[in-house]
């Protein structure tokens, strides 16, 4: 079954423009993570922040955790043609030892 | 160095037959999970092996097993291929237990499509 819930499920902006990605989870967690997927390929890892972290930045990605909400955000900013591609949250469970759990995923297309 | 590798990258197959699915992890990687992820959505856990024993496994019938090899490699096999079992199956390693291994490395995959 699917821990997270990514929100929007379809993004299209401008390029140059910021997107936002949102993700809900209903259990307890170690970490969650943010992966990228061009053209249904490989998933490329972005990002990870752990429970006891609230905000963690790389680069032009900046992302979120409230544990109280059990929810994350991230931020592309100044986002590029190069940025679309299928976005997913996925979690690692208390006591799953590097087993995740991922959403649906979120598409994101920038436009020239 | 190179990552994750996989093969083959496209597989077809019909209905009752058998097939193997390969996977080399990244360098200094041990441990190796298995996902399924299906057409337009996320992936789905399968199993994982750390030190040539399958340490997890997701809600995957046993048609589905694997195994590790002593140089980490691992191999997904599936019997009796249905219809459903047509995804991309991903392989993903990472460090060893305990020495911060959250962060997963993914192969390009391999697309298993069932006729």
């Amino acid at each position: 079954s699917q821990q997270g819930e990514e929100d929007p499920q379809a993004l299209s902006i401008q390029e140059g423009e910021n997107a936002t990605m949102n993700c809900s989870y209903k259990t307890s967690i170690n970490n969650l993570q943010w992966y990228r997927q061009n053209s249904g390929r490989g998933l490329v890892h972005l990002i990870l922040i752990r429970s006891n972290e609230r905000e963690k930045h790389s680069g032009r990605l900046r992302v979120t955790l409230d544990t109280s909400k059990k929810s994350s955000s991230l931020l592309i900013t100044a986002s590029r043609a190069a940025d679309t591609a299928s976005y997913f949250c996925a979690t690692e469970r208390t006591g799953a030892n590097s087993k995740l759990t991922f959403g649906k995923g979120i598409t994101l297309s920038v436009r020239p | 160095d190179a990552g994750v590798t996989q093969s083959p990258t496209h597989l077809i197959k019909t209905r009752g037959q058998q097939v193997t699915l390969r996977c080399s992890p990244k360098s200094g990687h041990d441990t190796v999970s298995w996902y399924q992820q299906a057409l337009g959505q996320g992936p789905q856990f399968i199993f994982q092996y750390y030190e040539e024993e399958e340490r997890q496994r997701g809600n995957f019938p046993d048609r589905f097993s694997g195994h590790q090899f002593p140089n980490y490699s691992s191999e997904l096999n599936v019997n009796a291929l249905l219809l459903g079992d047509s995804a991309l199956y991903l392989c993903a390693s990472s460090l060893p237990l305990g020495m911060k291994a959250d962060t997963q490395y993914f192969g390009p995959g391999t697309r298993l499509t069932v006729l």
